[in-house]
């Protein structure tokens, strides 16, 4: 079946670096992407969604950008703080659906 | 706002024992409500959902249950626990209707050890 995937595992970056974790999704019919932040022994804390008629959502300090040709979704945090330190997840869904589909997570490291 | 809660927050229990892990959402009426478990340094694999009181969809064939007997209460039991249902359990709601009607939030998770 088709999945999500994540590009890398792991990230590390020092404190005050720009992150850009990245997400490939297989999907084509995925039309709603949401970032899922989760840190050691906790739930995943929902970061920012986009729905697939935009290419760019601006949060706070984060960036999330949507290139639906190539089926790539990207997570920018910027300025990374210790606090960021934590696996990002990805996860899309299509035509309406309330099931998404996970990936495995990308574990980002801040150095300070 | 809304709050979801669960527990308990560990658990240990000898295979072979039965299992209850509850979770309970405030703030929001008729949820979406889902059942998780986490593997470590896995992804989530969808257990159940349950888009209202009484209605429960199964994702995965397995020795768990779950059961919704009021709108914001999801139950995820088990009548005899086996060595592969340790993991991380989470319940996560979703508003179901409106702009962000597909969004997931997730409670704290439980944490089960069978022994």
């Amino acid at each position: 079946g088709e999945s999500v995937g994540l590009h890398l595992p792991t990230l590390s970056v020092q404190e005050g670096d720009n992150s850009i974790i990245n997400c490939a999704y297989s999907n084509s019919a995925s039309d709603y992407f949401i970032w899922y932040k989760q840190e050691s022994g906790k739930g995943p804390q929902f970061i920012i969604d986009i729905r697939s008629n935009m290419d760019k959502r601006q949060g706070q300090r984060v960036t999330v950008l949507l290139n639906k040709t190539v089926k790539h979704l990207s997570l920018q945090i910027a300025a990374t703080q210790p606090g960021d330190s934590a696996v990002y997840f990805c996860a899309d869904l299509s035509g309406g659906s309330y099931i998404p589909t996970f990936g495995r997570g990308t574990s980002l490291i801040v150095h300070p | 706002s809304q709050t979801i809660h669960q527990w308990p927050a560990t658990l240990v229990q000898p295979v072979g024992s039965p299992l209850s892990l509850e979770c309970t959402v405030e703030g929001t009426s008729n949820p979406n409500l889902y059942w998780y478990r986490q593997a470590a340094g896995r992804g989530l694999q969808l257990l159940f959902y349950s888009v209202g009181i009484g209605q429960i969809s199964s994702e995965v064939p397995q020795n768990l249950s779950a059961s919704r007997p009021q709108d914001r209460q999801f139950i995820l039991s088990s009548k005899k626990l086996l060595l592969s249902d340790s993991g991380f359990y989470l319940c996560a709601w979703g508003p179901g209707q409106g702009t962000s009607r597909e969004t997931q939030y997730f409670g704290p998770g439980t944490r089960l050890l069978v022994l």
